[in-house]
């Protein structure tokens, strides 16, 4: 069974580039959450998506938008980059409707704006 | 605003003995909480969870408390062993319309002395 994968693993990019990261869910997930961490910093929630449509954002600028597919994978997608996006971005899936249950999180995308 | 707070950023414990980790939340909400364990390279693993509803969650090694009226919670880990090196972050989530979100706090690294 796999589990959330997230790719790619590293990416370097300039400042006021823009990035794409992926994330395909655990097998029979439906919903797909995004979070950052900054370094010593505990995972903050950037938006969440369920039948393919952004259903809660968190405190983050109209830069971070994203996507979700049929198959239930995701896309984030962030413009303009600056050189504080730089963070781990930790993409995590869980069951809509069940209820009191852990949400599985990918191994990240470590990405280093420069 | 932060609405969950761990407030030891460390925590040294010799192996065989209790680890203690703290967290404390602001938000009345929040109604189902996590504890996730991070090595580094990894994205966060599902340790432990409780319900709003009760006080007291048990797994193996791993217990979890939950005090509503102080807002705070623990994980108590024991015994401790070297492989429990890791950072632990605490989790609270509020359910709004479907899948949850989760806020987490700013991580407490453990380690496990020999």
């Amino acid at each position: 069974d796999a589990g959330v994968t997230q790719s790619p693993t590293h990416l370097i990019k300039t400042r006021g580039q823009q990035v794409t990261l992926r994330c395909s869910p655990k097998s029979g997930h439906d919903t797909v959450s995004w979070y950052q961490q900054a370094l010593g910093q505990g995972p903050q929630f950037i938006f969440q998506y369920y039948e393919e449509e952004e259903r809660q954002r968190g405190n983050f600028p109209d830069r971070f938008s994203g996507h979700q597919f049929p198959n239930y994978s995701s896309e984030l997608n962030v413009n303009a980059l600056l050189l504080g996006d730089s963070a781990l971005y930790l993409c995590a899936s869980s069951l809509v409707g069940v209820v009191d249950t852990e949400a599985f999180f990918g191994q990240g995308t470590r990405l280093t704006v420069v | 605003d932060q609405q969950v707070k761990q407030n030891s950023p460390s925590l040294s414990v010799q192996e065989g003995r209790i680890s203690i980790l703290n967290c404390d939340y602001t938000n009345s909400m929040f109604d189902y909480f996590l504890w996730y364990k991070k090595y580094p390279a990894e994205g966060p693993t599902f340790l432990i969870s409780i319900s709003s509803i009760k006080d007291k969650n048990e797994d193996g090694r791993f217990t979890v408390f939950l005090n509503k009226s102080a807002k705070h919670l623990s994980l108590h880990i024991v015994p401790s062993q070297p492989g429990d090196s890791a950072v632990y972050f605490c989790a609270a989530s509020a359910r709004v319309g479907g899948a949850q979100k989760l806020v987490f706090g700013q991580g407490t690294r453990l380690t496990i002395n020999p």
